[in-house]
């Protein structure tokens, strides 16, 4: 079946340093591919996401490249915020759309 | 516009009582999804459904859970006899449709269940 593996946390980071959180998967056929996040106290929200091999997807100054070849799909930010704290989730959905299918999520804390 | 709401937030029961946890998906939203989130985990997938009926309710983990959707809009998540190991937040989500990852999933605040 289809499975998702981010990075464990936590990740604790100064203010206007670069993330990167890895997120590998395992899927039959051509899923597409998200990052959620989680705010403090809020539900969750999708942040990106990419539908084919090669697509970035970017909002808020995040990006994420469909890596078919590594099976990867890695969140990046060049210059973090205190407001980027947050736990964030990658998914997969199937080809087939339905379910989505999550990894355990990784805390970041970003500190002034 | 409205987004999905969940009712109730927080939800305490007993062992061996029956629990009944109700989702409000955006309107026009065909597709409406259950998910659980145990602590420290992402969502687990439960079951699925495109308009009334369940497209997909291979995550049900038994007999005990169950989910109607008698209209196509509101759903009703039942769990039977809980047990504490059901103790966890009880994700909702709508999109569109369902038949395509395009479509976006609105995900609700959740009920967090727990089960003593």
């Amino acid at each position: 079946g289809n499975s998702v593996t981010q990075m464990e946390g936590p990740v604790t980071l100064s203010e206007e340093a670069f993330l990167t959180i890895n997120c590998t998967y395992t899927a039959t056929g051509y899923p597409s591919l998200f990052w959620y996040v989680q705010y403090p106290g809020e539900g969750l929200q999708l942040l990106l996401k990419a539908t084919k091999a090669d697509d970035k997807g970017s909002n808020k100054g995040f990006e994420a490249t469909y890596r078919k070849e590594t099976t990867s799909f890695h969140l990046e930010k060049g210059s973090v915020q205190v407001s980027d704290s947050a736990v964030y989730f990658c998914a997969l959905r199937g080809t087939n759309a339905g379910k989505s299918t999550f990894g355990d999520g990784t805390t970041l804390t970003v500190k002034p | 516009g409205a987004g999905v709401s969940q009712t109730p937030s927080n939800k305490v029961t007993e062992k061996g009582k029956y629990v009944e946890l109700r989702c409000d998906p955006i309107s026009g939203h065909t597709a409406l999804y259950w998910y659980r989130q145990s602590l420290g985990q992402g969502p687990e997938f439960l079951i699925y459904f495109q308009g009334t009926g369940a497209a997909d309710d291979s995550g049900l983990p038994n007999d005990r859970f169950f989910a109607v959707r008698p209209e196509g809009s509101v759903s009703t998540l039942k769990i039977q006899r809980t047990e504490r190991g059901d103790s966890a937040v009880y994700l909702c989500a709508s999109s569109l449709n369902g038949g395509s990852s395009y479509n976006e999933q609105f995900f609700g605040p959740g009920t967090r269940l727990t089960v003593l």
